[in-house]
This record gives C-alpha cells, sequence and structure tokens, in this order.
C-alpha cells in the first residue's frame, strides 16, 4: 500500500532561514502523482505543487522550491528566506489509483513555524 | 479560491445527533472525494463519487453515508455522532475518476461534537 512519511513533525526557524521539508515516500505504481499542501492556522488546504512521476525535474517557483528524487522516493520542499507568513503545516502526499478511483494518501504533516 | 464549495463552515452538536455536510464541485467536475482531518488520523480519504455513482470507499464509517446528486453537488451524512467524530471534513473535485491528479480542494466544513 502507499505510504507517505513526513519524519519531521515540528520544525521552527527565523525569519530569513532557509528550511527544508522533507517527504518520503513508497508506492509500487509507476505512475503516480506528488503533492505538497498547505495549511495555515485558518484550517484550509491551499494547493502548492503537483509533480508527475515521470517528470524529475525540479521547480522552483519564487521562495518555494521541489527536489524530485524517484531514486530515493523522495519529494523534499524548500523555502528560501523564511518569512511569518509561512507558518503552517504542510503536508505531502502521494495519489492512490485503484478501480477507476484516484484517492490521495497524505504524511502527518510538518508545522512549520517561522520566528521574526 | 478552488472554485469548490462546502456548507457549513462550522458547526457545533451534540452527541447522537445527525448533521449533512454539502459539497458544490468545480463547474464541469465529475468527481467528488471526501477527506476527514482528525488530531488521530489525520488527513483520510473517506469516499469517492463519480458522476452519481460510488467509485471507492475508505476509512468510512458505517454510521456516516454520502451520496452524489444529478446536478453534480455531494452531501456528506454523519449520523450518531460521537465526540471523535470532531474533525475538518474536506471535499475536493476533480474532472475525471483518475489518472489525472487535479483535486481541488474546498475550505473544510469543521465539525465540533460535544
Amino acid at each position: 500500500a502507499q505510504k507517505v512519511t513526513q519524519a519531521q513533525t515540528e520544525i521552527s526557524v527565523v525569519e530569513k532561514e532557509d528550511v527544508t521539508l522533507d517527504c518520503v515516500y513508497e508506492t509500487r505504481d509507476t505512475t503516480y502523482y506528488l503533492f505538497w499542501y498547505k495549511q495555515p492556522p485558518s484550517g484550509e488546504l491551499v494547493f502548492l505543487i503537483r509533480r508527475n512521476s515521470f517528470d524529475e525535474q525540479n521547480e522552483i517557483s519564487g521562495r518555494y522550491s521541489w527536489n524530485f528524487q524517484k531514486s530515493t522516493s523522495s519529494f523534499n520542499f524548500t523555502i528560501t528566506a523564511s518569512q511569518v507568513v509561512d507558518s503552517a503545516v504542510y503536508f505531502c502526499a502521494l495519489s492512490e489509483e485503484q478501480g477507476g478511483s484516484e484517492k490521495l494518501v497524505f504524511g502527518k504533516g510538518t508545522k512549520l513555524t517561522v520566528n521574526p | 479560491d478552488s472554485g469548490v464549495t462546502q456548507t457549513p463552515k462550522h458547526l457545533i452538536t451534540a452527541t447522537g445527533q445527525r448533521v449533512t455536510l454539502r459539497c458544490s464541485p468545480r463547474s464541469g467536475d465529475l468527481s467528488v472525494y471526501w477527506y476527514q482531518q482528525s488530531l488521530d488520523q489525520g488527513l483520510q480519504f473517506l469516499i469517492h463519487y463519480y458522476n452519481g455513482e460510488e467509485r471507492a470507499k475508505g476509512n468510512i464509517l458505517e454510521r456516516f453515508s454520502a451520496q452524489q446528486f444529478p446536478d453534480l453537488h455531494s452531501e456528506l451524512n454523519l449520523s450518531s455522532l460521537e465526540l471523535g467524530d470532531s474533525a475538518l471534513y474536506f471535499c475536493a473535485s476533480s474532472p475525471r475518476t483518475a489518472g489525472t491528479g487535479e483535486l481541488f480542494f474546498g475550505e473544510g466544513s469543521r465539525l465540533t461534537v460535544l
């Protein structure tokens, strides 16, 4: 069965520090999608990125970057020059397709606190 | 704004009661997924409907049921509520059944059972 592990339960940094959130996944599928979501204190799930298993290119979006490595089954997320507004819980997720249904398997989340 | 609408945003009720959570998917999306986020279990898949038909079930209790109507909105019914049912319930919609990786989440319905 699919599994997503976010080993870091909580991380605390000072503003302007870089921070990397780790995500390791397990799957037997050859085609799958990986996701990162942000959940601010208000509770909604904010989509950050979706990555197809065939696309191993790293991606950068502003202060955010993602490192996808199939060889180590990892999909890590780095925030450069962190800001207080980045404080949230971040979830990594893996799509699992079974019987014509595509559900997401989520990690437990990493709570990031950025202190001023 | 994902285009997925969930109501109500907050709901407080008592043990033993029954509630209905509603989800309107993005225009044109045929799939609706329900997820539960609790402190104990984290984010878990509950059930998936596609164009009115149930497609997959996850860790959904027998006290819970869902349906998707002809206009594609979906309702999640929670009955005989227990304290442990207090959670954030998310709905997500997708254009197809599977294979796209496109999932759009609503803002969630926060249920508190007292």
